[in-house]
């Protein structure tokens, strides 16, 4: 498809398990987001993406959490050691970056619905 | 740091009435602005954007206000439909070289047949 792809869709784990997210960008957008939405709650920035810019990470709630991206393209979210409050959607984002001063929207994954139990 | 927040968490309107969500922004060098739709189950999806040099922006039954004396944003959906119910976010931008997208908290809008 064209948009953004997330797996799994859903994710249960056991607390104190790792886990990995997975997010397939749009092609040729280089700027890609990882965001986590608690229930009922806004958007909390993770980690951000820009071409092969280093990444900025200063979103990151823990060491717990890291996120790398291949070729600049798919992105893996990685959690260790997951935690009860580390149960949240986790929702991945990509954008295309126009020139030094154009912007455009970013274009959401259905995000990934992590359950730690 | 800098944040965007929402001054009505929830909002309920008749099927039918002008809806207007609100938005405040404390990052005066934001020169992006963008309205996010997200329904149940769904990632967010864009509704319409502003640049810092636009007052006003219009698509379709959608108007974004923009006022930067006050640092406000509006969202205005004309003709409210059953189908506008989901929450909305606003997200500015900073621009520089980070181009890194801030959400608000997001507003409940709950339309009634």
């Amino acid at each position: 498809g064209a948009g953004v792809s997330q797996s799994p869709s859903n994710k249960v784990t056991e607390k104190g398990k790792d886990v990995e997210l997975r997010c397939d960008p749009i092609s040729g957008h280089t700027a890609l987001y990882w965001y986590r939405q608690s229930l009922g709650q806004g958007l909390e920035f993770l980690i951000y993406f820009q071409g092969n810019s280093a990444p900025d990470k200063s979103g990151l709630p823990s060491d717990r959490f890291s996120a790398e991206r291949t070729g600049g393209s798919v992105s893996t979210l990685t959690i260790q050691r997951t935690q009860q409050e580390d149960s949240a959607v986790y929702l991945c984002a990509s954008s295309v970056l126009i020139g030094t001063s154009g912007y455009t929207e970013a274009f959401f994954g259905q995000g990934t619905r992590l359950t730690v139990v | 740091g800098e944040s965007v927040g929402l001054h009505l968490p929830t909002l309920s309107v008749q099927e039918g009435d002008n809806s207007i969500i609100n938005c405040a922004y404390s990052n005066s060098a934001s020169d992006y602005f963008i309205w996010y739709k997200q329904e149940s189950g769904k990632g967010p999806q864009f509704i319409i954007d502003i640049r810092s040099n636009m007052d006003k922006r219009q698509g379709q039954r959608v108007t974004v206000l923009l006022n930067k004396t006050v640092k406000h944003l509006s969202l205005q959906i004309a003709a409210t439909q059953p189908g506008d119910s989901a929450v909305y976010f606003c997200a500015e931008n900073s621009g520089g070289s980070n181009y890194k997208l801030t959400f608000g908290k997001g507003t409940l809008l709950t339309v009634n047949p």
